[in-house]
């Protein structure tokens, strides 16, 4: 079975642009997950969706920042605009349940200059 | 809020040996997982733990859930070349959330 698809692998931007990240979960999960990791940070949990739904987004920096779940296979982190300190690895992960472990996508590196 | 103390940051050991890590808390966890990320890549799944008390192996890899549910420690014996990465521990608070919180991390180098 494929794992969590995250694409781009790598993005680099120039403050002020949007940027997008996108998501492809597990097929049959319907947990969705959007982390950051920095140095300082470690990783950090912004938002989750269950069944589409945003369930708790208490994680979400800034207004900046914003996240969708149109349908079960697909999902969306959007920055605009950018900046700098934005720069980090943004994860995906999905899990079948609840209370099941979550399986994490390859991430995406966003670099904002 | 939460959070979950690892130690040690970093590990630099010789092939062939035992190496042993773990994860405290002030907070009371349902689940513990184990997690190795390699370089460019995402967190992977070691282990996952349910109970308190529960010891689980994995290949050489043994993890415990702590039984005052307020730790966790994962064992990997035999260490090889392969087995350098990070690993992270991550707890859950309550099984009805999603939300993990993860330690810090620990960084194992292998010198073959």
């Amino acid at each position: 079975d494929a794992g969590v698809i995250q694409s781009p692998r790598h993005e680099v931007t120039e403050m002020g642009q949007e940027v997008t990240l996108r998501c492809k979960p597990i097929s049959g999960h319907d947990y969705l997950f959007w982390y950051r990791q920095t140095m300082m940070r470690g990783l950090e949990l912004l938002i989750y969706f269950n069944n589409n739904v945003p369930i708790d987004d208490s994680g979400m920096p800034e207004d900046r920042f914003s996240a969708k779940m149109p349908n079960a296979s697909f999902s969306t982190l959007k920055i605009q605009p950018s900046e700098p300190r934005d720069s980090a690895v943004y994860f995906c992960a999905s899990s079948y349940d609840v209370g099941q472990p979550q399986h994490f996508g390859d991430g995406t590196r966003l670099s904002i200059l | 809020g939460q959070q979950l103390n690892q130690s040690p940051q970093s590990m630099f050991i010789q092939e062939g040996e035992d190496v042993s890590m773990n994860c405290t808390s002030s907070s009371i966890f349902n689940t513990w997982l184990w997690y190795k990320q390699e370089p460019g890549e995402g967190p992977v799944l070691l282990i996952a733990l349910y109970k308190a008390g529960e010891l689980t192996s994995n290949g050489r890899l043994t993890a415990q859930f702590g039984i005052t549910r307020k730790d966790s420690f994962l064992n990997i014996s035999a260490s090889i070349p392969s087995d350098v990465g990070i690993y992270f521990c991550a707890g859950q608070l309550r099984r009805n959330t999603g939300k993990l919180i993860f330690g810090q991390g620990t960084t194992l180098q292998v010198k073959p």
